[in-house]
């Protein structure tokens, strides 16, 4: 089976740079993926890492480390509008496609 | 934005009844989820579908059945309702295995059982 980590709450303030960490335990794994939610909303996908490394997309980066399980969400010139909950998703192979495990999610509070 | 459309997107009944909501998406994407999502706990599989008549059981699976006769559409049905079944459920559609085909998620159905 698999398991993910991560914090439950992380506050930081506009304009700042802020990382959100997941470690995951895994029987097979292909990936990390990284969703957002904002409150009422559906989650949508923002980040995808399958090889060590990082993965720039504008203000968000997203990082692996396959020897250590462990990734991270980085979000930099931090605005209002990315207060949200932020899952990390790991990736395994199946009949099912991209057969997602989630973790719990990290609730960020951006403050002015 | 991906075409999913989840319906009702708000229901209340009592414990006992026959719930079914449905998925409805006009990417012709072969997978479709069913998630449900509590406080504390993210996002649970409860069953998917890897293509017409082809279904499987994800995590959280009890009490809940599925079917897909096309396409387009994937039903998620709690035949005898409970008070635990009370949550936001999310459909989501996945274009293949490509890493590069994310999942997406429709707007979620918020579901009560009283």
């Amino acid at each position: 089976g698999q398991s993910l980590e991560q914090p439950s709450e992380v506050t930081a303030v506009e304009g700042a740079i802020v990382q959100i960490n997941c470690t995951y335990q895994t029987s097979g794994f292909y990936g990390l993926s990284w969703y957002q939610q904002h409150d009422g909303g559906a989650p949508t996908f923002l980040s995808y890492n399958a090889l060590d490394g990082l993965e720039e997309t504008g203000r968000f980066s997203s990082f692996l480390s396959r020897s250590d399980s462990y990734g991270y969400l980085l979000l930099q010139e931090l605005q209002m509008k990315d207060s949200a909950s932020y899952f990390c998703a790991v990736r395994e192979e199946s009949n099912a496609g991209n057969m997602l495990t989630f973790g719990g999610g990290t609730r960020l509070m951006v403050k002015p | 934005d991906a075409g999913i459309t989840q319906s009702p997107r708000h229901k209340v009944t009592e414990t006992g009844t026959p719930v079914t909501l449905r998925c409805h998406q006009t990417e012709n994407h072969r997978y479709m989820y069913w998630y449900r999502q509590d406080p504390g706990h993210g996002l649970r599989l409860i069953h998917y579908s890897y293509g017409v008549k082809d279904t499987d059981k994800g995590e959280v699976s009890d009490g809940y059945s599925v079917s897909r006769s096309k396409t387009e559409d994937f039903l998620l049905t709690l035949e005898s309702a409970t008070s635990s079944q009370t949550s936001v459920y999310f459909c989501a559609i996945s274009g293949g295995t490509d890493a590069n085909q994310p999942q997406h998620f429709g707007d979620g159905t918020r579901l009560s059982i009283l």
